[in-house]
């Protein structure tokens, strides 16, 4: 499967707990993109990044929340000391190049659920 | 960034046409209109983009009038896999930030 792989699909945390969301873009991008979504909202856009560089952190609240792409291995959005607000799907999408117009490549999204 | 307006849902019947309009009143002259689909528990996933008058793929047809101000997505002959959310954005340069709506959640029944 050569599309935007992400993991977990589903995780469940408890108030406080740390978690780690994964996203491997499509073979050949290099630009990563992370969404939050809440049931019966669109996406709302957090981070933008590409290969060891934060492009766009501008949608990503500022305290508990970390994103990082390095140069091996998946990009990871992490929540610190979570809470029931932080309940949502999580997608990640990629590109090949900066993207202006044409089409984002979506994950099938990894949803979190704080206990 | 262009704000959108489009119906919160639709019903339609298998082997109908379906078109979605999306109102775009604040159009930039460099702003693309895109179509995404979501069905649930999966990542939205691309359908068409146009800038002007008419576009079409294997998927579905994009009509743009030529003040922009709207634009109508049609898909021919729906199926119930055609069930989904639809969500319409308009956008040029920084196209990741575009603003999603709630999008139009279509039903599509036997």
């Amino acid at each position: 499967n050569a599309g935007v792989m992400q993991n977990p699909r589903h995780l469940v945390r408890r108030r406080g707990q740390e978690a780690r969301l994964r996203c491997s873009p499509m073979k050949g991008h290099s630009h990563v993109y992370w969404y939050r979504q809440l049931p019966e909202e669109g996406l709302k856009f957090m981070v933008y990044l590409q290969k060891e560089n934060i492009i766009d952190e501008s949608g990503m609240p500022k305290e508990r929340f970390s994103a990082e792409f390095p140069k091996e291995g998946p990009s990871i959005l992490r929540i610190q000391q979570v809470v029931r607000g932080d309940s949502a799907a999580y997608f990640c999408a990629s590109s090949a190049g900066e993207i202006n117009t044409g089409e984002l490549f979506f994950g099938e999204g990894s949803r979190l659920t704080v206990l | 960034l262009a704000k959108t307006t489009q119906p919160i849902s639709m019903d339609s019947y298998e082997g109908q046409e379906v078109n979605i309009t999306c109102s775009h009143n604040n159009i930039a002259t460099n702003d693309y209109i895109t179509w995404y689909q979501q069905f649930p528990s999966q990542g939205p996933r691309f359908i068409i983009q146009g800038y002007k008058t008419k576009v079409t793929n294997e998927v579905a047809s994009l009509f743009i009038p030529a003040d922009r101000k709207s634009s109508t997505l049609s898909l021919p002959r729906v199926s119930l896999s055609d069930t989904a959310v639809y969500y319409c954005l308009v956008g040029a340069d920084s196209n990741y930030q575009l603003i999603w709506g709630a999008g139009t959640k279509l039903i599509i029944k036997p």
